[in-house]
C-alpha cells in the first residue's frame, strides 16, 4: 500500500537549536498535514498544506509542500523543551475521506 | 469548547472479553474515524464513518466493530477475535463537506488486555 517515509526517526537536540524533519512518498498527494503528539495525548494539527510549493508558518514552525507533491518538510526554529513529542506527517487520499500517516519523528530537547 | 471526548483514558481487560471504547464529538463534524497506534508505528485506520448509520472498514478492521447511530457518537468494540488488542486507540473527526479537511483527534484510550 501507499507509505510515507518520515525521517529522522528520532533526534536529540539542544535547546535553542533549529530542527528539520521531512516526509517523502512515491505517490503524489494534494494535501499534506503536520501533527504533533505529546506523550499519552492525541495528535494536534500544526500546519496544513494544500498547494504544491506552498510555504506556511505557524509561530516557530515552518512547513513546505514539495513542488513535486511527493514530499514535505517541517522546520522548528529555536527549539524549547515543550517541543518534545512525536511529529507526524499525513496525506489525504484524493477522492476519499481517508488519510495516511507517517511513522513519526520523535523529538527530544536537551535543556 | 468544541472537541472530541474519548473515554475511558485507560482500560484493562482480560483476554477473551469484548470491550467498547467511547468517542463523542460536539464539533458538528460529519465524518468520524478510529485509529490504532502501536509503539514506533504510525496511525493505522480501523474504521471510518461519513454519515449516520453508515461506516467503512479501514486497513485493519479485523476483530473490531463500530456503530454510528448518532452523528456525535462513534463507539468502537474490540472483540475477542482481535489477536493483539493492546494498543493506544485514537478517535478523530473531520468536516464531510470539505474532503481534505484536517482530522481533529481525541486524547486517546490506552487499552491493555492480559
Amino acid at each position: 500500500g501507499q507509505q510515507l517515509n518520515q525521517s529522522p526517526q528520532s533526534m536529540f537536540i539542544q535547546e535553542g537549536e533549529d530542527v528539520s524533519m521531512n516526509c517523502t512518498s512515491s505517490s503524489i498527494f494534494n494535501t499534506w498535514l503536520w501533527y504533533k503528539q505529546d506523550p499519552g495525548e492525541g495528535p494536534v494539527l500544526l500546519i496544513a498544506l494544500y498547494k504544491a510549493g506552498e510555504l506556511t508558518s505557524n509561530g516557530r514552525l515552518t512547513a513546505q509542500f514539495g513542488i513535486t507533491r511527493k514530499d514535505s518538510f517541517l522546520n522548528i526554529s529555536a527549539s524549547i523543551p515543550s517541543d518534545v513529542g512525536i511529529y507526524f506527517c499525513a496525506v489525504h487520499l484524493s477522492g476519499t475521506y481517508k488519510y495516511i500517516f507517517g511513522t513519526g519523528t520523535r523529538l527530544k530537547v536537551l535543556a | 469548547d468544541g472537541g472530541i471526548t474519548q473515554s475511558p483514558k485507560y482500560l484493562f481487560r482480560k483476554e477473551g472479553q469484548n470491550v467498547t471504547l467511547s468517542c463523542e464529538q460536539n464539533l458538528n463534524h460529519d465524518a468520524m474515524y478510529w485509529y490504532r497506534q502501536d509503539p514506533g508505528q504510525g496511525l493505522r485506520l480501523i474504521y471510518y464513518s461519513q454519515i449516520v448509520n453508515d461506516f467503512q472498514k479501514g486497513d485493519i478492521a479485523e476483530g473490531y466493530s463500530v456503530s454510528r447511530e448518532k452523528k456525535e457518537s462513534f463507539p468502537l468494540t474490540v472483540t475477542s477475535a482481535q489477536k493483539n488488542p493492546t494498543a493506544f486507540y485514537l478517535c478523530a473527526s473531520s468536516l464531510l463537506r470539505q474532503p481534505n479537511s484536517p482530522l481533529h483527534f481525541g486524547n486517546g484510550t490506552r487499552l491493555t488486555v492480559t
